[in-house]
């Protein structure tokens, strides 16, 4: 079973409105942290936000802000009012295991969000 | 903010010679890793490196690829004898604790001809 699951390949987005990129992961492991990272088109990965298993709160991070549903195994990102930069592809990734194990990460496929002006 | 810094930006080899990627992680990281990208495909887990020696390996790095920790700074990939598969971005990546952020650098681009 794939680790970490994004079904949407493409997302357009109006300009200053919001948008929701889907990602479930499957993990037996109690402790995981969840991540979410942005490829634009020159190809760096850029950091955008962490969930940690235990943490009681939906992590936030300027317009960005992870909808952390553990039952459900969802780890959505949610962009507030989108700008034209916000264009490129996002990656939500795993690592299962505890903090300090330095366990690999897992990457879903990516989403490929348009923001339309 | 300090960033993983990677060189060649893109390296372009023959097939069968063999490449060396280049990263300089952020200095008071322990924990360090390689991915690769092929062109339009997810992020892969190559290897990951503590304490000077190999943690975890995927089964995509087999015998072709060695890394190293040459002086307490650089961390390198060697890929031998390289294939037309190869191609691809190979990104480096540290981590202060193995956890809580992986920060990637730009990555280097391999193209194999």
């Amino acid at each position: 079973a794939q680790k970490i699951t994004q079904t949407q390949p493409g997302m357009f987005v109006q300009e200053k409105e919001a948008v929701t990129l889907d990602c479930t992961y499957d993990t037996s492991d109690p402790s995981y942290g969840l991540f979410w990272y942005k490829q634009p088109s020159s190809g760096e990965m850029i950091f955008l936000i962490y969930q940690g298993s235990y943490d009681q709160q939906n992590a936030t991070e300027g317009r960005y802000s992870l909808n952390f549903q553990k039952a459900r195994k969802s780890a959505n990102l949610v962009i507030s009012a989108s700008q034209l930069g916000d264009s490129a592809m996002y990656f939500c990734a795993m690592r299962e295991g505890m903090e300090g194990t330095g366990n690999q990460f897992y990457f879903g496929t990516g989403t490929s969000l348009t923001v339309i002006p | 903010e300090p960033e993983v810094t990677q060189t060649p930006s893109h390296q372009v080899t023959q097939m069968g010679q063999e490449v060396i990627l280049r990263c300089v992680p952020i200095s008071n990281h322990l924990y360090f890793y390689w991915y690769r990208q092929i062109l339009g495909q997810k992020v892969e887990f190559l290897v990951s490196f503590y304490n000077n020696e190999i943690s975890e390996k995927s089964e995509i790095f087999d015998d072709q690829f060695s890394v190293e920790r040459p002086d307490g700074s650089n961390f390198t990939l060697k890929i031998r004898s390289t294939k037309l598969e190869d191609s691809a971005m190979y990104f480096c990546a540290s981590s202060p604790t193995g956890g809580a952020r992986a920060f990637f650098g730009q990555g280097t681009r391999l193209t194999v001809v």
